[in-house]
C-alpha cells in the first residue's frame, strides 16, 4: 500500500508572508497527486492535482505545487497568504494500479496571523 | 459544489439507536467512499464501492455497514451508536483519477 506523509501537524504563518506545507509519497510506480482544503465545517475541496506532464502545477486561490519525483515529494507553496487561507489541508496520492484507491496524509493546519 | 450531495447534513441521535446517511455520487462516477472525521482521529477511510460491490475496507467498525445501490447512490448505516461515533461523515466518488468529497454529515450521539 502507499502511503504519505505530511511532515508538519501545524503551521503558523504571518499574512502576505510565503508558506510550505510539506508532502512525501512512497511508491515505485506512476503517480497521481493532490492536495485539498477543508475550511471550517466543510467538506475537502480540490486545491491541485499532478496527473502527469509539467511538474509545476497550479491550482486555486493562488497555490501552486511541485511534483518531485527523485525526492518523492509534492510540496505546496503560496508566496503571499492571505487570512482567508486559515484551514486544513490535506495531502493524497492515488494511482493506475491501486483499484481507484487514494491514500491521504494526517493534514496539516495553516493558520495565518494578522 | 463537488456534485456528490449527502443527507443529512446534520443528525442528532441517542446512544443505541441506529442511523443510515446517504450519498448521491457524481454522475458518471462509479466509485463511491466512506469517510469519518473526528479531532482525535482525522480523516479514517471507512469503506469503498465500485459499480455496486465491495472494492476495498478501512477501518469501519463491525456495527457499521454500507451498500451502493444499482443506481450508484451509496448508504452507510451506523448501528448501536456510541458516543464516540460523533463525527464528521463524507461521501466521496470519483473518476478514475480524481476523488471528489461531499460536504459531510454531522453526527451528533447524546
Amino acid at each position: 500500500a502507499q502511503s504519505v506523509t505530511q511532515l508538519d501537524s501545524q503551521v503558523p504563518v504571518f499574512e502576505e508572508a510565503p508558506v510550505e506545507l510539506r508532502c512525501n509519497y512512497s511508491s515505485s510506480v506512476s503517480v497521481y497527486l493532490f492536495w485539498y482544503v477543508q475550511y471550517p465545517n466543510q467538506g475537502l475541496q480540490l486545491l491541485l492535482k499532478y496527473l502527469s506532464g509539467s511538474t509545476l502545477v497550479k491550482g486555486i486561490n493562488g497555490f501552486e505545487a511541485e511534483f518531485n519525483k527523485s525526492q518523492t515529494s509534492f510540496h505546496l507553496r503560496k508566496p503571499s497568504v492571505h487570512i482567508s487561507d486559515t484551514a486544513e489541508y490535506f495531502c493524497a496520492v492515488s494511482s493506475f494500479n491501486t483499484g481507484n484507491q487514494f491514500y491521504f496524509g494526517t493534514g496539516t493546519s495553516l493558520t495565518v496571523i494578522p | 459544489d463537488s456534485g456528490v450531495t449527502q443527507t443529512p447534513k446534520h443528525l442528532i441521535t441517542a446512544t443505541g439507536q441506529r442511523v443510515t446517511l446517504r450519498c448521491s455520487p457524481r454522475s458518471g462516477d462509479l466509485s463511491v467512499y466512506w469517510y469519518q472525521q473526528s479531532l482525535d482521529q482525522g480523516l479514517q477511510f471507512l469503506i469503498q464501492y465500485y459499480n455496486g460491490e465491495e472494492r476495498a475496507k478501512g477501518n469501519i467498525l463491525e456495527r457499521f455497514s454500507a451498500q451502493q445501490f444499482p443506481d450508484l447512490h451509496s448508504e452507510l448505516n451506523l448501528s448501536s451508536l456510541e458516543l464516540g461515533d460523533s463525527a464528521l461523515y463524507f461521501c466521496a466518488s470519483s473518476d478514475p483519477m480524481t476523488i471528489y468529497f461531499g460536504e459531510g454529515s454531522w453526527l451528533t450521539v447524546v
